[in-house]
């Protein structure tokens, strides 16, 4: 069975900052989806970014890219010029490509932003 | 367009009381999902729906626990005689269809279980 892992549960940055969340995951299958979840106080999860495996090019959404090291089973979230609204819970996720069509989540990091 | 939504948005229920959950998917996705989110757990998978079948049921946590899908839109989560450790924010989340390019999921806003 595939495991996610975040090992942060609270990160904070200051306001236009740069911040990294970290995800590591473990599988034996090659071919896999990645994901990043926001998870505001209003519990709606908003996809932020998603990162097929067989792509070696690292995913890029607006201020916010990954940092995809596949041998490393590593998968983790740059978030630039932190803004008062990426205030929230991040979840990773992770997706099998073979007919398994359930998201294995992490628990979690808490991003705060200071002012 | 509208996205996933929800009802009822907080539901508070007795001890061994049976709860119904509603989830009303994007127009035109055929695949459905259900998590849980509770304290200590994480968000956990209970069941995927393709159209109206459910090809894996492996998350439900027991018997109690059913849910359908009609007319390949509108699903229901049933939970039997609830306990209070079903308290918990019930998640679900549509996508266009089940895997490939396309199978991005987008969650509704969830229904906070509370039980009493």
């Amino acid at each position: 069975a595939q495991t996610v892992t975040q090992s942060q549960p609270e990160m904070s940055v200051q306001e236009a900052e740069t911040v990294t969340l970290s995800c590591t995951y473990d599988t034996s299958e090659s071919d896999y989806y990645l994901f990043w979840y926001k998870q505001p106080p209003s519990r709606q999860m908003i996809l932020v970014i998603r990162q097929e495996a067989y792509k070696q090019q690292n995913a890029t959404e607006n201020r916010f890219s990954v940092n995809f090291q596949k041998a490393a089973k590593s998968f983790s979230l740059k978030i630039s010029d932190s803004q008062l609204g990426d205030a929230a819970m991040y979840f990773c996720a992770y997706r099998s490509d073979f007919g398994n069509e359930k998201l294995t989540f992490g628990t979690g990091t808490r991003l705060t932003i200071i002012p | 367009g509208a996205g996933v939504s929800q009802s009822p948005s907080n539901k508070v229920t007795e001890k061994g009381k049976d709860v119904e959950l509603r989830c009303d998917p994007i127009s035109g996705h055929t695949a459905l999902y259900w998590y849980r989110q509770s304290l200590g757990q994480g968000l956990e998978f209970l069941i995927y729906f393709q159209g109206n079948s459910a090809p894996d049921k492996s998350g439900l946590p027991s018997d109690r626990f059913s849910a359908e899908r009609t007319g390949g839109s509108v699903s229901t989560l049933t939970i039997q005689r609830t306990q209070q450790e079903d308290s918990a924010v019930y998640l679900c989340a549509s996508s266009p269809q089940a895997g490939g390019t396309t199978d991005t999921q987008y969650f509704g806003p969830g229904t906070r279980l509370t039980v009493l």
